[in-house]
């Protein structure tokens, strides 16, 4: 099975700032057939169902706004928020759809600081 | 709109079981792959099971498996989840989760708002 970590476990942005999250999986998603990495990043705000942000690892899903970003291939993964809004406060997910089980990270808390 | 309405949840005794229903609207229902991810009460998310639009190739967590049956009626544009055996740690929000496309190999699009399935004595 992939093993998804993900760091930090929570971090605190001041707003306007800059948050930046990592994801690690045990073993490499990438396709080599078809060069996609096969790692989505999600968005879970309280009380809500998760919210798909990115999927192949840097494309953006129709509606999201430009300062969430998607980097890396392979086995490690970045998901940036570029100027932090308030709206922003949330956990974030990656998963990983390569190989079954589809595994998720175990989130990361982001915060105002 | 797409519309997963979850149904079926509820306290269970150890050892019992239920079944799970999604009821889906606003799609083509057939050329989707669905998922069942659950989250235990404060915890992460945790991916239960799919199945593929077309073939219905079905697919489990370790977790789960032998245990749960995933299955669908593509003409009821209806999805399920049979649990049995029931334990403790079964207990969680299960959400029905629509794929971006008709694998199982694909990132998941849309969620709906779960239904809660409580494993207790």
């Amino acid at each position: 099975d992939i093993v998804m970590t993900q760091s930090p476990d929570s971090l605190a942005v001041s707003l306007g700032e800059r948050a930046t999250i990592n994801c690690k999986s045990s073993q490499s998603v990438l396709y080599n057939s078809n060069n996609k990495n096969y790692l989505a990043w999600y968005q879970q705000k309280p009380g809500q169902p998760p919210k798909l942000l990115i999927y192949w690892a840097s494309t953006r899903e129709s509606g999201v706004p430009d300062r969430f970003s998607g980097s890396g291939s392979g086995t490690d993964f970045t998901l940036t928020i570029s100027s932090l809004q308030a709206e922003d406060v949330a956990v974030y997910y990656c998963h990983q759809y390569y190989s079954s089980p589809f595994t998720f990270g175990p989130g990361t808390k982001v915060d105002i600081k | 709109e797409v519309q997963l309405l979850e149904s079926g949840g509820g306290l269970i005794q150890p050892g019992g079981s239920l079944r799970l229903s999604c009821a889906a609207s606003g799609f083509t229902f057939s050329g989707y792959a669905i998922n069942w991810v659950r989250q235990a009460p404060g915890k992460g998310l945790e991916w239960v099971s799919a199945i593929s639009g077309s073939d219905s190739s079905t697919y489990y967590a370790d977790s789960v498996k032998g245990r749960f049956t995933i299955s669908r009626d593509n003409s009821k544009n209806t999805l399920y989840l049979q649990m049995n055996s029931l334990r403790a740690e079964d207990t969680a929000v299960y959400y029905c989760a629509k794929a971006t496309g008709g694998s199982c190999y694909s990132s998941i699009a849309y969620w709906g708002q779960g239904t809660l399935v409580t494993v207790s004595s």
